[in-house]
C-alpha cells in the first residue's frame, strides 16, 4: 500500500527563522493537499497542489509539489508565533474510491 | 454557512460500553468522514459516507461503524470499548468527495476508563 513520510516530526524555531517540512509518498500523486491544526484544534485546509512542479503561495508559506509528484514540501518564511502547530500533508492516488491517507504530521514549535 | 459540528465533544466511558458520535456536515456537502487522531497514531481513516452509503473503510475492527442519513448528518458507533479507543474522533465534510478540500468539525475526545 501506499507510504507516506513527513520530515522532520518535530521541528523548533526561533521566531524569525525560516521553516520547511516535506512529505514522501512511494507512489506518484495525483494530488496532496496541506492541513494544519493548531494545538487543541482541528485541522484546518490550506491548500492543494495539482501539477507536476507547481508552486502556490500563502503570504509567507510556499507549497511545492514535485516535478516526480511523489513528494512535496512546505516552507514557512519568517515564523510567528502564530504559525505553532502541526502540519499534515495528505497524498491522493488518483481515484475517489481510494482510501484517504495524512501524513504523521510535522509539530513546529516556535521559540518567542 | 455553519461549520461541521459534533457531538458531544467530550465523552467518557468504560471498558466494554458502547458510544455513539454524531456529525452534522456542512449545509450541502454530501461527503462525511471519520478519523481516529491519537498521539502515536496519527490522523487515521475510520471511513467515508456518500449520499448514505458507505464508499470507503478504514483498517478498523468491526466494532466501528457508521451510518450516514438522507440529510447527510451522519454517526458513528464504537461497541465493546476498549482503553485503546481513548482518543480524538474527527469528523469531516466535503461537497463531493474525501479527496476534495475537507472541513473538519472539532471533535469528540473520547476517554476510555
Amino acid at each position: 500500500g501506499q507510504q507516506v513520510m513527513q520530515i522532520p516530526q518535530y521541528q523548533h524555531v526561533q521566531e524569525g527563522e525560516d521553516f520547511t517540512t516535506y512529505c514522501n509518498s512511494s507512489t506518484t500523486l495525483s494530488n496532496i493537499q496541506w492541513y494544519k491544526q493548531r494545538p487543541g484544534g482541528h485541522p484546518v485546509f490550506l491548500i492543494q497542489l495539482v501539477k507536476s512542479g507547481e508552486v502556490k503561495k500563502q503570504k509567507r508559506l510556499t507549497f511545492q509539489f514535485g516535478e516526480a509528484k511523489k513528494n512535496s514540501s512546505l516552507h514557512i518564511t519568517a515564523t510567528q508565533t502564530t504559525d505553532v502547530g502541526t502540519y499534515f500533508c495528505a497524498p491522493k492516488t488518483g481515484t475517489s474510491y481510494d482510501k484517504v491517507i495524512f501524513g504523521p504530521g510535522t509539530s513546529l514549535s516556535v521559540i518567542p | 454557512k455553519a461549520g461541521v459540528t459534533q457531538t458531544p465533544r467530550y465523552l467518557i466511558k468504560t471498558r466494554g460500553q458502547q458510544v455513539t458520535l454524531s456529525c452534522s456536515p456542512i449545509s450541502g456537502h454530501r461527503s462525511v468522514s471519520w478519523y481516529q487522531q491519537t498521539p502515536g497514531q496519527g490522523l487515521q481513516f475510520l471511513f467515508e459516507y456518500f449520499s448514505e452509503t458507505q464508499r470507503n473503510k478504514g483498517n478498523f475492527p468491526g466494532r466501528f461503524s457508521g451510518r450516514q442519513f438522507s440529510n447527510s448528518r451522519s454517526e458513528m458507533n464504537v461497541s465493546t470499548l476498549e482503553l485503546g479507543d481513548s482518543a480524538l474522533y474527527l469528523c469531516a465534510s466535503s461537497p463531493r468527495d474525501s479527496h476534495n478540500e475537507q472541513f473538519f468539525g472539532p471533535g469528540t475526545r473520547l476517554t476510555v476508563l
